[in-house]
């Protein structure tokens, strides 16, 4: 599976858009790009994924360059309880077993 | 119950102590896996059951780990002989189908400390 890289952390005001980006230059052209967040001593959420198109759902924006070679996750507003780490990782429809987690981005969302 | 359940929340064992964990996946839910998330890490992968067959075990870190899902449901992860290096949070988590629904739902994990 691709690895993917992501900055360590980041901060956000509440209210705000929160964009979080995730390279993953080495993804196969059949790799599916997933976003799971986790919130302090919880485990994991499921949050979006996609293969090429923009996707968008309940809770996020996923948007996938044309390369496919970097995504950004968008929270389009903030709250204090989408404080949490945020994992993008690569990986093959169906074959959650062989995702590789990475150490994620850690977000902080700011009164 | 609604979501994916792990019991205990917490684990303190003596090092060579044997310990098991228990999973309850979402009902009806064909797939399950087991990782292991140390300190300040993302999850790592352990092992994969389809119903009760476990597909893939290429994750486990040794012979002393061991899993079981013996009626397509509920899963056990043993740890024999527990070593310091075994203390992490185990995760299990459960998806409705390897190939319709790709999002896995997570426990809230058990926190395995060996002193």
């Amino acid at each position: 599976d691709a690895k993917t890289t992501q900055p360590p952390s980041m901060d956000c005001a509440e209210g705000r858009a929160a964009n979080l980006p995730c390279n993953h230059s080495t993804i196969s052209g059949n790799e599916y790009v997933y976003w799971y967040r986790q919130i302090h001593s919880q485990g994991p959420q499921y949050i979006i994924h996609g293969l090429k198109n923009n996707e968008t759902n309940e809770m996020a924006s996923l948007i996938i360059t044309e390369d496919r070679k970097s995504s950004t996750l968008i929270l389009p507003h903030a709250t204090l309880r989408d404080t949490a780490v945020y994992y993008c990782i690569a990986g093959y429809a169906g074959n959650n077993r062989k995702l590789i987690w990475g150490l994620g981005t850690s977000l902080a969302v700011n009164p | 119950g609604a979501g994916v359940s792990q019991s205990p929340r917490y684990k303190v064992a003596k090092r060579g102590q044997d310990v098991a964990l228990r999973c309850d996946p979402i009902s009806g839910h064909v797939s399950l896996f087991w990782y292991q998330q140390a300190l300040g890490q993302g999850p790592e992968f352990l092992t994969y059951f389809q119903n009760e067959a476990q597909l893939d075990k290429s994750g486990l870190p040794s012979d002393r780990f061991f899993a079981e899902r013996p009626e397509g449901s509920v899963s056990t992860l043993k740890i024999q002989r527990t070593q310091q290096e075994d203390s992490a949070v185990y995760l299990c988590a459960s998806s409705l189908s390897p190939g319709v629904r790709t999002e896995a739902f997570f426990g809230q994990g058990t926190r395995l400390t060996v002193v």
